[in-house]
């Protein structure tokens, strides 16, 4: 079946414009995951959803990010008035409920802020 | 929270001989670790995971180790290939928790 899709790919954007990065999340997976992976590191932890559950924002760097997940399936993370340090990858995945299934990433969208 | 913590960083190998990476990890509750590799310009894939009810899980040339008392796990790659230099990260995560804590990656270069 469809792995999880990001859109778009790329974008590149000009400092202090907002941005929407789109998610889909594989059918029937009620988990997902928002990650961010600068060139060259580790994947940081952003924004986690589950079911109608809260999400867990713990990992928003400020409150010029946010994510919202409609319906229980697509997700959309929005980044207001960027930053050049906002330039990285950005990772979605999901995974069934919980956290001991495995994660299926998507192929990412790479944020460039000039 | 959790805490993991990965080395080497980097990790350069001759063609046929074997790698390891370590990964430890702070919070006793922690019992899923993923193993995820990524190829350069690629998204993170599952390699290998294992749960902390058994102590070792191997599949071909890849294999982990999990020793719960010390809190630490390792991944290892026997007769490395070029085909698996790549980006190696580990993780841990509970099961009453919502979050993959991950390392910060291991760089493996094999030499052909």
């Amino acid at each position: 079946g469809a792995g999880v899709s990001q859109s778009p790919s790329n974008k590149v954007t000009e400092k202090g414009k907002d941005v929407e990065l789109r998610c889909d999340p594989i059918s029937g997976h009620t988990a997902l995951y928002w990650y961010r992976q600068s060139l060259g590191q580790g994947l940081e932890f952003l924004i986690y959803f589950q079911g109608n559950s809260a999400p867990d924002k713990s990992g928003l760097p400020s409150d010029r990010f946010s994510a919202e997940r409609t319906g229980g399936s697509v997700s959309t993370l929005t980044i207001q008035r960027t930053q050049q340090e906002d330039s990285a990858v950005y990772l979605c995945a999901s995974s069934l409920v919980g956290s001991v299934h495995e994660q299926y990433f998507g192929p990412g969208t790479r944020l460039t802020v000039t | 929270g959790e805490n993991v913590e990965q080395h080497p960083s980097t990790l350069s190998v001759q063609e046929g001989d074997s790698a390891v990476i370590k990964c430890t990890y702070s919070d006793s509750a922690s019992n899923y670790f993923p193993w995820y590799k990524q190829e350069l310009g690629k998204r993170p894939q599952l390699i290998i995971d294992i749960r902390s009810n058994v102590g070792e899980k191997k599949d071909q040339r890849i294999a982990v180790t999990l020793n719960k008392t010390a809190k630490h796990f390792s991944l290892h790659i026997t007769e490395t290939q070029p085909e698996d230099s790549a980006v190696y990260f580990c993780a841990a995560s509970l099961n009453t928790g919502n979050q993959f804590y991950f390392g910060t990656g291991t760089s493996l270069t094999v030499i052909p």
